[in-house]
């Protein structure tokens, strides 16, 4: 069973100021996808990150594949109050099912 | 609306009841998963289906729990003698096969709460 560790676990900060959330795993994952999920809805896809060591931006929003394929980082800059949400990380050890993170609750407060 | 839905989206049951759930994925994906979600963590995989074919099955998917995908398209998933350990939230999701790289696209999901 492949595990995905997320860290931290919650995350309250104020509008304007950067975080970085960590997805980590001893497994191997042939892609790594990040979802936004808000209460009482199902998980939104932000973005998919399939080669080693890929950068990919979204807005404000950076996402990081590593180099190793074992682990992802997300950074917000400037975060702002609709950031808030609980961000899952996801991998595909093959194609067939995704396996999802343990999730970090984030709060962006004014 | 072409995206994916859940049906009920919210079900009170007593402990011991069966209930049903029923998914209608996005109309040209292949693929149709359940994943159940208690509050604050991550999804947790159940089962999967390649068009009617049940591929994979979670072992938290107890004799409870059977789903089913009988042409292709909708799915259900029955709880039998419902626990209170069932309540959750359960999530569908679709995708198409051809896209190896896992991208689901998920329902509202459909929250059981067992009293």
């Amino acid at each position: 069973t492949q595990l995905l560790e997320q860290s931290p676990q919650f995350l309250s900060i104020q509008e304007g100021e950067n975080l970085t959330v960590y997805c980590n795993s001893s497994s191997v994952f042939s892609s790594l996808q990040w979802y936004r999920q808000e209460p009482g809805e199902g998980p939104v896809l932000l973005v998919t990150v399939v080669t080693g060591g890929e950068v990919k931006k979204l807005k404000r929003l950076t996402f990081q594949f590593g180099d190793a394929r074992k682990d992802s980082s997300l950074h917000i800059t400037a975060a702002q109050p609709g950031d808030t949400g609980l961000y899952l990380c996801a991998g595909a050890p093959g194609p067939g099912k995704l396996t999802f993170g343990t999730g970090t609750r984030l709060q962006v407060t004014l | 609306d072409t995206g994916v839905s859940q049906d009920p989206r919210h079900k009170i049951t007593k402990r011991g009841q069966n209930v049903t759930f029923r998914c209608d994925p996005i109309s040209e994906h292949n693929r149709l998963y359940w994943y159940r979600q208690t509050l604050g963590q991550g999804p947790e995989f159940l089962t999967y289906f390649q068009n009617e074919a049940q591929l994979e099955k979670s072992r938290l998917l107890s004799d409870r729990f059977s789903a089913e995908r009988p042409k292709g398209s909708f799915s259900t998933l029955e709880i039998q003698r419902t626990e209170q350990g069932d309540s959750a939230m359960y999530l569908c999701a679709s995708s198409l096969r051809r896209l190896n790289t896992g991208e689901l696209f998920f329902g509202e999901g459909s929250r059981l709460t067992v009293l």
